[in-house]
């Protein structure tokens, strides 16, 4: 099984609805991290969390939120999804033990806004 | 601020030829680096990374990286690619924070 596990695999939705991503790890990792990848772009940041009580905003959070509902899971949501929110979106852990940790990702969601 | 730039948008090499993936940075301290590769449907995998101590670190699947101080550079090379090793390659770089900033990818095609 995966390390870090994201679902649905891929979503085609439609303007205007509510959709959540969600990420698993059993990695036992504190930290946890949302990206979007955009062809170009590479990965910007969307939200992190370093442990349950603790969120942050990335560089990209309008129109984003976020949910961490235990160590182990980390919710993305989009209240109102839009076009330009098309994109493939990665979850990402990292242990907390040591300084600068290398992440560990998710296969990614391919999400689709019409 | 703290940035991190690929040159090359994608690169062709015959397999079994060698291969220089390009990276700069931009920090006024040593950062922390990563190469990190992306097949296609999957997440990234670390390659391999560099903290500190020699400058020529080894990585997985036979990647090797040079960090170069005077050139703010970490380039990722490989002496003989495979047609398995087409994919994204990312660099990243970490300042001591909280945050990873990564290059926007060099796409690697493999040609027989």
């Amino acid at each position: 099984d995966a390390d870090v596990t994201q679902t649905p695999r891929n979503r085609i939705t439609k303007t205007g609805k509510r959709i959540m991503l969600e990420c698993s790890q059993t990695k036992g990792h504190d930290r946890m991290y949302w990206y979007r990848q955009d062809p170009g772009l590479g990965l910007r940041l969307i939200y992190y969390s370093f442990d349950v009580k603790d969120i942050n905003k990335g560089e990209i959070s309008d129109g984003y939120s976020v949910s961490r509902q235990a160590q182990a899971k980390f919710s993305l949501s989009l209240e109102s999804a839009i076009p330009n929110q098309t994109a493939l979106y990665f979850c990402a852990t990292s242990d907390a033990g040591q300084i600068n940790q290398p992440q560990h990702f998710g296969d990614g969601t391919r999400l689709s806004i019409l | 601020a703290q940035s991190v730039t690929q040159p090359d948008i994608h690169i062709t090499v015959s397999e079994g030829a060698s291969l220089e993936l390009r990276c700069n940075y931009s920090y006024g301290a040593t950062p922390y680096l990563f190469w990190y590769v992306q097949s296609p449907g999957q997440g990234l995998q670390l390659l391999l990374k560099y903290f500190s101590g020699d400058t020529l670190v080894q990585g997985i699947k036979g990647f090797e990286a040079e960090f170069k101080r005077s050139q703010s550079s970490f380039n990722l090379r490989k002496p003989s690619v495979h047609w398995s090793d087409a994919a994204e390659y990312f660099c990243a770089v970490n300042t001591g924070g909280f945050k990873t900033i990564f290059g926007a990818g060099t796409r690697l095609f493999v040609k027989a």
